[in-house]
């Protein structure tokens, strides 16, 4: 079946330092990838996503490229900040009679100063 | 635009009560609603969706319940509350594969 492989953390790093937070799915056919953010006590909210492979999502100095040939969405940031302090959640979609998104496990990240 | 607003925000229930979460979504028409449900320090696990009015589909079986009466309202809901219903609920609607959450609800059963 569908599913999304995560390194669930917690990562901690220091401000300015070098993310990268690994994902790996397992789909059929041709899903869309996604990274979602959670803030301490909210919602989830999308980052970034891509839909089709050697698609590149971006946003808010994150990126993500989409890699069907090892099955890859692995998340990084150059230089992160502490209010990127979070959970980040690896999905995929497919389309079914509705959306079936997948989530990861979730990595939590904190970043100090 | 469109937005998701879900409520309470947060709750204390004794163990046997009652629950009623409610969600509605503003700025779309028909569109797929689903509950999940964060454990404290867990992934997300979908309880419900809804493609629409009165069309609910349930993904694990549990003492919860879901309602859509109306095309952008959504209800959880449960006769009496177990320990284990504790959790954070989100409510989110979805367009071309993307989900949009509400704030969530925390809920912790004593």
């Amino acid at each position: 079946g569908n599913s999304v492989t995560q390194m669930e953390g917690p990562v901690t790093l220091s401000e300015e330092a070098f993310l990268t937070i690994n994902c790996t799915y397992t789909a059929t056919g041709y899903p869309s990838l996604f990274w979602y953010v959670q803030y301490p006590g909210e919602g989830l909210q999308l980052l970034l996503k891509a839909t089709k492979a050697d698609d590149k999502g971006s946003n808010k100095g994150f990126e993500a490229t989409y890699r069907k040939e090892t099955t890859s969405f692995h998340l990084e940031k150059g230089s992160v900040q502490v209010s990127d302090s979070a959970v980040y959640f690896c999905a995929l979609s497919k389309k079914t009679s509705y959306d079936k998104v997948i989530f990861g496990p979730g990595t939590s990240l904190s970043v100090i100063p | 635009s469109q937005t998701i607003h879900q409520w309470p925000a947060t709750l204390v229930q004794p163990v046997g009560s009652p629950l009623s979460l409610e969600c509605t979504v503003e700025g779309t028409s028909n569109p797929n609603l689903y509950w999940y449900r964060q454990a404290a320090g867990r992934g997300l696990q979908l309880l419900f969706y809804s493609v629409g009015i009165g069309q609910i589909s349930s993904e694990v079986p549990q003492n919860l319940s879901a309602s859509r009466p109306q095309d952008r309202q959504f209800i959880l809901s449960s006769k009496k509350l177990l320990l284990s219903d504790s959790g954070f609920y989100l409510c989110a609607w979805s367009f071309t594969g993307e989900l949009f959450f509400g704030e969530g609800s925390r809920l912790t059963v004593l």
